[in-house]
């Protein structure tokens, strides 16, 4: 069965850096999505992306975060200058053309800000 | 504000019996729901949702029951197995592809054997 698949698992970086999270999307996806969770918390919208602009973002997706789709099967999410609080699981998810088509999730990049 | 409310925190069952985790929600502009499934350190897995023009869906072991009126859902494991143990996650979104979706704080299920 076709995943989502994000790289890399784990992101250690010091505050200030800027780290890419990287995604595959499934391949005939058209809807593609950032969430992150925090250690305990809730899984959080960060951003929707559909035919390469953004449909909607959070007020988490602040001018720190940009996302792209570089070419035709990756999507990245920058963060341009890490802070402590943006240590998180930052995941991918993706959905098809249908209407009512569920997200599908990656595993995830555990971002940890030092 | 949170749209989507899962007010158990954790749930313990024994095995064979049957799982029950409720969600309610506040936004009437949802109509679609979807439950997920999650094991630490993995994303969410997609296990069933259910159209808001549905009451019931069933898939195998797995039931979601929706009522509109109340603005609540409901996921029935039966039976419940050890390998169901994990993190439920309910989570709707509104009309439209691109919409997001938005989710619940979870459950923990714990099938005892």
């Amino acid at each position: 069965e076709p995943e989502v698949t994000q790289t890399p698992s784990h992101q250690v970086t010091q505050m200030g850096q800027e780290v890419i999270l990287r995604c595959v999307p499934i391949s005939n996806h058209l809807y593609f999505y950032w969430y992150r969770q925090i250690l305990g918390q809730k899984v959080e919208f960060l951003v929707s992306f559909y035919n390469n602009e953004i449909s909607e973002k959070s007020e988490i997706f602040d001018d720190q975060f940009s996302v792209e789709r570089p070419d035709g099967s990756n999507f990245t999410l920058k963060i341009r200058s890490t802070k402590l609080e943006d240590s998180a699981m930052y995941f991918c998810a993706s959905s098809g053309r249908a209407g009512n088509s569920p997200l599908h999730f990656g595993n995830g990049t555990r971002l940890t800000v030092t | 504000d949170q749209q989507v409310k899962q007010n158990s925190p954790s749930l313990s069952v024994q095995e064979g019996r049957i799982s029950i985790l409720n969600c309610d929600y506040t936004n009437s502009m949802f109509d679609y729901f979807l439950w997920y499934k999650k094991y630490p350190a993995e994303g969410p897995t997609f296990l069933i949702s259910i159209s808001s023009i549905k009451d019931k869906n069933e898939d195998g072991r797995f039931t979601v029951f929706l009522n509109k009126s109340a603005k609540h859902l409901s996921l029935h494991i039966v039976p419940s197995q050890p390998g169901d143990s994990a993190v439920y996650f309910c989570a709707a979104r509104g009309s439209g592809g691109y919409q997001k979706v938005t989710f619940g704080t979870g459950t923990k299920l714990q099938v005892i054997p």
